[in-house]
């Protein structure tokens, strides 16, 4: 079936670290890809998206790559703050023509350290 | 402008009682989505509507869970005889059209005693 793996948390940096949180994909057809991310106390926000193989994401210093070859949208910053401590989920849709569930991957906790 | 709001922000009940959690979408969008999210997990999809008929409701659980948005706009998903392992926090999500990205709004923790 259609699903979504990522790296296991929680992930612990110090600030100004480079991160990289892993994120593959199964799917029966060619799903936008997202990034989605929860900080404390808040709800769910979009981080960034790529809709198409080799598309690239960016949003407030994170990227992500959608590779169509590896069927994985790893999420990356070059250096990440204490204000990035967060919870992140990769998450894929656009599987069916008429409707457009979201399928989520378990998330991944980062914690920055000053 | 106004996001997705949800009420209310918290709920507690006791196992057998009945719960409504509500959700009111963006103005405009046409297509609203409910998902459960457990501890430690990500979200799980319940049911779609689009305009006021649900579209898919394969991800709701079992009989005891339904939803309604009978205008179009505002949702309501109702839970009769809770169990304790209905507690999660309930999001509800909405789109401007199907084939858009959705926006979710803060959810409600239900937690059943």
């Amino acid at each position: 079936g259609n699903s979504v793996t990522q790296m296991e948390g929680p992930v612990t940096l110090s600030e100004e670290a480079f991160l990289t949180i892993n994120c593959t994909y199964t799917a029966t057809g060619y799903p936008s890809l997202f990034w989605y991310v929860q900080y404390p106390g808040e709800g769910l926000q979009l981080l960034l998206k790529a809709t198409k193989a080799d598309d690239k994401g960016s949003n407030k210093g994170f990227e992500a790559t959608y590779r169509k070859e590896t069927t994985s949208f790893h999420l990356e910053k070059g250096s990440v703050q204490v204000s990035d401590s967060a919870v992140y989920f990769c998450a894929l849709s656009g599987l069916k023509t008429s409707y457009d569930k979201v399928i989520f991957g378990p998330g991944t906790s980062l914690s920055v350290i000053p | 402008g106004a996001g997705v709001s949800q009420t209310p922000s918290n709920k507690v009940t006791e196992k057998g009682k009945y719960v409504e959690l509500r959700c009111d979408p963006i103005s405009g969008h046409t297509a609203l989505y409910w998902y459960r999210q457990s501890l430690g997990q990500g979200p799980e999809f319940l049911i779609y509507f689009q305009g006021t008929g649900a579209a898919d409701d394969s991800g709701l659980p079992n009989d005891r869970f339904f939803a309604v948005r009978p205008e179009g706009s505002v949702s309501t998903l109702k839970i009769q005889r809770t169990e304790r392992g209905d507690s999660a926090v309930y999001l509800c999500a909405s789109s401007l059209s199907y084939s858009d990205t959705q926006y979710f709004g803060p959810g409600t923790r239900l937690t059943v005693l």
